[in-house]
């Protein structure tokens, strides 16, 4: 059974307006969350993180989201780009050195 | 600058054949992944190493071996290549208990005929 879900495979956005990215997790012993970002043919790339103590995070047009009552996280992208289109991963990891669970990405499409 | 190397950027076997996967890490993580992505499947976790000679399977280990003789690299390996083990090959190092340091190589192709 999956414990990260992403539920929109795709999403579509236009240029300047928000993309929202969302992501559910079953198990409340998760205390840390992070976003991955993936362009075709490369690694995925570490985006944003927030721990289960804070239920936002900021990083210039990247904001993250957390409520933990609900077990949901969710990336803001404001304003969208055409450069952020791309796969998102949401990962989540707990604390004793376990792996991070990946979710199964939502693929954003930013149009010009 | 964190760099996670891979050997091969694509690959192509034949059924049968065995298929080594080199990873290098040049910032002295301690902990280091092998993961395959398929469409609509995401990352999936095949083994991983929190310390020299030392592995752990992920959520799908079948089919795969792996070898760490030093801390830097971490070998994957395809016993008997299969052509449902045609995907992308991604390996990943951290620091212990710093799941943000993460940082993935830029992953090989594999293609089995």
């Amino acid at each position: 059974d999956q414990q990260v879900k992403q539920n929109s495979p795709s999403l579509s956005v236009q240029e300047g307006r928000i993309s929202i990215l969302n992501c559910d997790y079953t198990n409340s012993m998760f205390d840390y969350f992070l976003w991955y970002k993936k362009y075709p043919a490369e690694g995925p790339t570490f985006l944003i993180s927030i721990s289960s103590i804070k239920d936002k995070n900021e990083d210039g047009r990247f904001t993250v989201f957390l409520n933990k009552s609900a077990k949901h996280l969710s990336l803001h992208i404001v304003p969208s780009q055409p450069g952020d289109s791309a796969v998102y991963f949401c990962a989540v990891y707990n604390s004793g050195n376990t792996p991070l669970v990946f979710g199964k990405g939502t693929r954003l499409s930013v149009i010009a | 600058d964190v760099k996670v190397t891979q050997s091969s950027r694509y690959l192509v076997k034949r059924t049968g054949e065995k298929v080594f996967l080199e990873c290098v890490q040049d910032m002295d993580h301690e902990n280091m992944f092998w993961y395959r992505q398929d469409p609509g499947l995401g990352l999936r976790l095949i083994y991983f190493s929190y310390d020299v000679k030392m592995k752990e399977k992920g959520d799908i280990p079948e089919g795969y071996s792996v070898s760490r003789e030093k801390k830097e690299r971490f070998s994957l390996i395809l016993e008997s290549a299969s052509t449902n083990q045609t995907s992308m090959y991604l390996c990943a190092s951290s620091l212990n208990g710093r799941p943000e340091t993460q940082y993935f190589g830029p992953g090989t192709r594999l293609l089995v005929l």
